[in-house]
């Protein structure tokens, strides 16, 4: 089956900079790659996907980059604002939304 | 259009007890997930329900259940609580017109002492 990576798991960056999480996935034929923010206390929330048909999408201040030859994507959060602190967790299926193995998380701190 | 909504939000259980949490989707969704949440694994995904069938299960054991009911609620059960039973139980639906975002609920925070 499935198994995602995720790096760092942590990671603080000054207000204004840029940040970048890092996913791996095992298997080829995974083809949903969706990004989820769970601030403190709160649910988990889509914040961009890509397929596997795409290499790269954008929506505003955030992006995501997929290469599936090398089976890794990642996040990049240009403009950090102390609002963009959460959780971050990036997920992989190959059989489906329905199911989503989802990488362990990494914990962003935005410092004004 | 109201959200996903789980109940109870917070119980304590006993080891060897077992709990039964509910979610109900959002209105017109029938595909419900869980997912257990932990400090350490992240989520992990338990399984999926779309008109009253598991369509999918992770890698958890028999302990681990599930059911939908025919207005698309959807009930886990764990049996014989074990202390590593204690997390964050997440549900999620989704909707029918396949953007695969998953909606989740505020979840049931378990805890087993």
């Amino acid at each position: 089956g499935e198994n995602v990576e995720q790096h760092p798991s942590t990671l603080s960056v000054q207000e204004g900079d840029s940040a970048v999480i890092k996913c791996t996935y095992s298997d080829s034929a995974s083809n949903y790659f969706p990004w989820y923010k769970q601030e403190l206390g709160k649910r988990p929330q889509l914040i961009i996907d890509i397929r596997s048909n795409v290499g790269e999408k954008k929506d505003q201040r955030i992006a995501v980059t997929l290469n599936k030859t090398a089976k890794h994507f990642s996040l990049h959060i240009t403009e950090t604002q102390p609002e963009d602190s959460a959780v971050y967790f990036c997920a992989a299926t190959d059989t489906g939304f329905q199911k989503l193995v989802f990488g362990t998380g990494t914990r962003l701190l935005v410092s004004p | 259009k109201a959200g996903v909504t789980q109940t109870p939000r917070y119980l304590i259980k006993t080891r060897g007890q077992q709990v039964t949490l509910s979610c109900s989707p959002i209105s017109g969704h029938r595909s419900v997930s869980w997912y257990q949440q932990t400090p350490g694994q992240g989520l992990q995904f338990l399984f999926e329900y779309f008109s009253e069938t598991q369509r999918n299960k992770g890698n958890f054991p028999g302990r681990f259940s599930g059911r939908q009911f025919s207005n698309s609620r959807s009930e886990m059960n764990v049996s014989t609580l074990e202390l590593g039973d204690s997390a964050l139980y997440l549900c999620a639906s989704i909707g029918t017109r396949g953007t695969g975002e998953l909606f989740f609920g505020e979840g049931s925070r378990l805890t087993v002492l």
